[in-house]
């Protein structure tokens, strides 16, 4: 069965360094997120991208984040400085289609920790 | 902002009863729900979906009910089994404008045997 794929599954970095977060999405799928959870909190939402641009995206989503699609299969998260808030479980998902099926398939996610 | 929430942190039940999981919502823009299931060092994993349009979605031992006056849905687990285990999220989402996954803060299930 297809799945959501990425890597790393652990990333610990230095604050004020800068990460990638690389998600392979299902193949036929058109539309990636990237979601987070830091420890204890709920699942937030923070960057929708569809048609090689972002879509939506949320207040957490500031200047320090960036998405890309480089090539037909991966999708990235870079955070260029990070801060010790940004320590969290990142999780990617794509879905098929926004008609009729909503649903979106998430990957097992990177846990990152900025020390 | 709660938007979707999940009031009861936790739930234990028997192996062979009905497992229900609850949550409310407040933004009445939401018209489609979904529930995923999340074990540990794993991502979220899609279990049954519902649209504004319709109260009840069955699949398998899983049922979805929507009280939309209420703003209320609930998760029906029936029969409940071990491998249920694991934190449960309700996430809402406005169609029309919106693809975004509004999440609830999870409810986790113990199945005992």
């Amino acid at each position: 069965e297809p799945e959501v794929t990425q890597t790393p599954s652990h990333q610990v970095t230095q604050m004020g360094q800068e990460v990638i977060l690389r998600c392979v999405p299902i193949s036929n799928h058109l539309y990636f997120y990237w979601y987070r959870q830091i420890l204890g909190q709920k699942v937030e939402f923070l960057v929708s991208f569809y048609n090689n641009e972002i879509s939506e995206k949320s207040e957490i989503f500031d200047d320090q984040f960036s998405v890309e699609r480089p090539d037909g299969s991966n999708f990235t998260l870079k955070i260029r400085s990070t801060k010790l808030e940004d320590s969290a479980m990142y999780f990617c998902a794509s879905s098929e289609t926004l008609a009729v099926n909503y649903e979106q398939y998430f990957g097992p996610g990177t846990r990152l920790t900025v020390t | 902002d709660q938007q979707v929430k999940q009031n009861s942190p936790s739930l234990s039940v028997q192996e062979g009863r009905i497992s229900i999981l609850n949550c409310d919502y407040t933004n009445s823009m939401f018209d489609y729900f979904l529930w995923y299931k999340k074990y540990p060092a794993e991502g979220p994993t899609f279990l049954i979906s519902i649209s504004s349009i319709k109260d009840k979605n069955e699949d398998g031992r899983f049922t979805v009910f929507l009280n939309k006056s209420a703003k209320h849905l609930s998760l029906h687990i029936v029969p409940s089994q071990p491998g249920d285990s694991a934190v449960y999220f309700c996430a809402a989402l406005n169609t029309g404008t919106a693809s975004k996954l509004t999440f609830g803060t999870g409810t986790r299930l113990q199945v005992t045997l």
